[in-house]
C-alpha cells in the first residue's frame, strides 16, 4: 500500500535559516505528491503539489520537487519566519485513492 | 466562497454518550473524506464516501463508528459510546472527484474532547 516517511520533527530554527523538511514515499503507479501546511488550530492549506516526476512545486518561497528516483519531495525554504511556524504535512494521492498523510513535522522559528 | 464547513468546531460529551460531526463539502463537491488527528499525531484516513455511498471505510474502527453522506445535506461522522480515546480533531476534506491532481480542501475541523 501507500506510505508516506517524514523526518521527526520537531524543528527549531532562527529566522532567516534555511528550511529542510524530507518526505520519501512508497506508492503503487505514479500518485501526485502534496506539502499541507496547519497552523495552530486550524485545520489543513495545501501549500504546494506536484503531479509528474521533476515537476517542482512552490509557493510563498517554498519548494518541493518531484523526485522519482529517489521517491522524494523534500520541502525546502531559503529564509524562513517566524509566520512559518506550523505543522508540515507530506501526502499523497493515487489516482482514486484516498490521500495518505506523513506524521506531520512541526516547525518552530525563533525570532 | 464557502469552504469546507464542519460543525460543532468543539463538542465536549461524556463517556458513553453520541457524538455526531458535521460536514458540509465545497459547492460542487460530491466526493467527503473524514480524517481524525489524534493530539501530536498526523492525520489517519478513516472513510471515504460519495454521495449515498461508502467507498472506502478502511480506516474506521468496526464498532461504534459509523459514517453516512446521504443525497442531501451534510456528511455525518457518527460515534455512539464515546470514550476517552475518541478524543480526537476529526477533518473532513472534499473535492470533486474529477481534478487530475487529486487535490482535498479540508475544514477547519471539529474537536472532541471526551471526559
Amino acid at each position: 500500500g501507500n506510505s508516506v516517511t517524514q523526518m521527526e520533527g520537531p524543528v527549531t530554527l532562527s529566522e532567516e535559516a534555511f528550511l529542510t523538511i524530507n518526505c520519501t514515499y512508497t506508492a503503487t503507479g505514479y500518485p501526485s505528491l502534496f506539502w499541507y501546511v496547519q497552523y495552530p488550530g486550524e485545520g489543513l492549506q495545501l501549500l504546494l503539489k506536484a503531479t509528474k516526476a521533476d515537476d517542482k512545486g512552490s509557493n510563498k518561497g517554498f519548494e518541493a520537487t518531484y523526485r522519482k528516483e529517489t521517491t522524494s519531495f523534500h520541502l525546502e525554504k531559503g529564509s524562513v519566519q517566524v509566520s512559518d511556524s506550523a505543522v508540515y504535512f507530506c501526502a499523497l494521492k493515487s489516482s482514486g485513492d484516498k490521500l495518505t498523510f506523513g506524521t506531520g513535522t512541526r516547525l518552530a522559528v525563533r525570532p | 466562497n464557502a469552504g469546507v464547513m464542519q460543525n460543532p468546531r468543539h463538542l465536549v460529551r461524556r463517556r458513553g454518550q453520541e457524538a455526531r460531526l458535521r460536514c458540509s463539502p465545497m459547492k460542487g463537491h460530491s466526493h467527503v473524506y473524514w480524517y481524525r488527528q489524534l493530539p501530536e499525531e498526523g492525520l489517519k484516513f478513516m472513510v471515504y464516501l460519495q454521495k449515498e455511498n461508502i467507498i472506502d471505510e478502511s480506516g474506521m474502527p468496526k464498532e461504534r463508528f459509523s459514517a453516512e453522506f446521504p443525497k442531501e445535506g451534510p456528511s455525518i461522522l457518527r460515534i455512539q459510546q464515546v470514550v476517552r480515546g475518541d478524543s480526537a480533531a476529526y477533518f473532513c476534506a472534499s473535492s470533486s472527484g474529477q481534478e487530475a491532481t487529486g487535490e482535498l480542501f479540508f475544514g477547519e475541523g471539529s474537536r472532541l474532547t471526551v471526559l
